[in-house]
């Protein structure tokens, strides 16, 4: 059984501060893609990456997929209130279902 | 507009009373799939269905049922509800399960509390 591991668990931080939380696993993933889940919703996708190394930017976000395709990190910078959240990495092979990482919580205090 | 639409949102009951959540989707996906989310454990998946009439079980099948017979529909079946089948429940759809890049688009969630 494939299976993610992400850190911090928790993380609670000052608006304007920066912040790196991590997806690990041993397995290797064709994709790897990263949701936040607001409370009361459902996790929305934000990125997928696909090729080892590959860096992408959304906004204030940035996502690295390792170049190994094991690991996989997401940076904000200048965090908002807005981005509080569970943070959730997903790995996924082709034909095979999603593995979810247990995810990071993040608050971020105005 | 593009969604999963989950049902009930929110429901108490008592063991051993069968219960049926039902989901929905509206954009014409191939694949769709059931997860349960518990505190610390992530989002761990019950069922999945690759298409009409087929299904296959997830990681936690355990106590529950599903069914295909159309393609927008996936209800998730508890025939003996038990307290430890009490958790938040996700349903999600995305266009394919053969491309490990398809994006899951989730249901908001129906919270299950078996007393």
């Amino acid at each position: 059984t494939q299976l993610l591991e992400q850190s911090p668990q928790f993380l609670s931080i000052q608006e304007g501060e920066n912040l790196t939380v991590y997806c690990n696993s041993s397995s290797v993933f064709s994709s790897l893609q990263w949701y936040r889940q607001e409370p009361g919703e459902g996790p929305v996708l934000l990125v997928t990456v696909v090729t080892g190394g590959e860096v992408k930017k959304l906004k204030r976000l940035t996502f690295q997929f390792g170049d190994a395709r094991k690991d996989s990190s997401l940076h904000i910078t200048a965090a908002q209130p807005g981005d509080t959240g569970l943070y959730l990495c997903a790995g996924g092979n082709y034909g095979q279902n999603f593995v979810f990482g247990p995810g990071t919580r993040l608050s971020v205090l105005p | 507009e593009a969604q999963v639409t989950q049902n009930p949102r929110y429901l108490i009951t008592v063991t051993g009373k069968k219960l049926t959540v039902t989901c929905s989707q509206n954009m014409n996906h191939e694949y769709m799939s059931w997860y349960r989310q518990d505190p610390g454990l992530g989002l761990r998946q019950i069922y999945y269905s690759m298409n009409v009439e087929v299904t296959d079980k997830g990681d936690v099948p355990e106590g529950y049922k599903v069914s295909r017979k159309e393609k927008r529909n996936f209800p998730l079946i508890l025939e003996s509800p038990s307290p430890n089948q009490t958790s938040l429940y996700f349903c999600a759809s995305s266009l394919s399960s053969v491309y490990s890049n398809q994006p899951q688009h989730f249901g908001d969630g129906t919270r299950l509390s078996i007393l």
